[in-house]
């Protein structure tokens, strides 16, 4: 079974940039579709981005300028950067895995994800 | 962008009746290759990450009990819940995977009467 988990630290200051990474087990991170996706508390769910393994990236062009999604398969790692991060960046950060296939269908496994606050 | 609207935004229904969710998209999801829509359903329980149920707009995910399923086609599609249980209490979503960015809808929070 699929499991991934996000760490990263929980406070960041504003203007700062904020920094998750994504550790999978029980597969390896090859030959599959990656994304990012973030849930203000209380809000519904706002994709952020994927990565290919072959490092390939699609943004959500909201965050685009900001957003750095990268992927080491030797650590079977994902990570995330945000810049420039202010109190509306506050959320809940998951990590989810699309099913396989040639392209970044639907989100099959998620991470329990990790809760970012933006705060001085 | 393809906007996803769900209806309604909340919904309260008795143990062992239907429970129906409606979601609208501002543009067609059905991908002509296959004929298949894009739409996927997720369940997120309180404290909990969101949880696949269904993909391709109907088909259910390994281990999701049969009385959850998915229709529609084209901007429009239903995920409909046949004999609520207590466990079902949660917020759902409907997402497109049509086109980036990939967008879900507000979510339906879903209550026992």
């Amino acid at each position: 079974q699929v499991q991934l988990q996000e760490s990263g630290p929980g406070l960041v200051k504003p203007s700062e940039t904020l920094s998750l990474t994504c550790t999978v087990s029980g597969d390896s991170i090859s030959s599959y579709y990656w994304s990012w996706i973030r849930q203000p508390p209380g809000k519904g769910l706002e994709w952020i981005g994927y990565i290919y393994t072959s490092g390939s990236t699609n943004y959500n062009p909201s965050l685009e300028s900001r957003v750095t999604i990268s992927i080491d398969t030797s650590k079977n790692q994902l990570s995330l950067k945000l810049s420039s991060v202010t109190a509306a960046d506050t959320a809940v950060y998951y990590c989810a895995r699309h099913s396989d296939g040639w392209f970044p269908y639907w989100l099959q496994y998620w991470g329990q994800g990790a809760l970012v606050t933006v705060s001085s | 962008d393809i906007v996803m609207t769900q209806s309604p935004d909340s919904l309260a229904v008795s143990l062992g009746e239907r429970a129906t969710i409606n979601c609208k998209s501002s543009r067609t999801v059905l991908y002509s290759s296959n004929n298949l829509n894009r739409i996927a359903w997720y369940r997120q329980r309180p404290g909990q990450p969101p949880k696949l149920l269904i993909y391709w707009a109907s088909t259910r995910e390994s281990g999701v009990p049969d009385r959850f399923s998915g229709s529609g086609s084209g901007t429009d599609f239903t995920l409909t819940i046949s004999s609520l249980q207590a466990e079902d209490v949660a917020v759902y979503y409907c997402q497109q995977y049509y086109s980036t960015p990939h967008t879900f809808g507000q979510g339906t929070k879903l209550e026992i009467k």
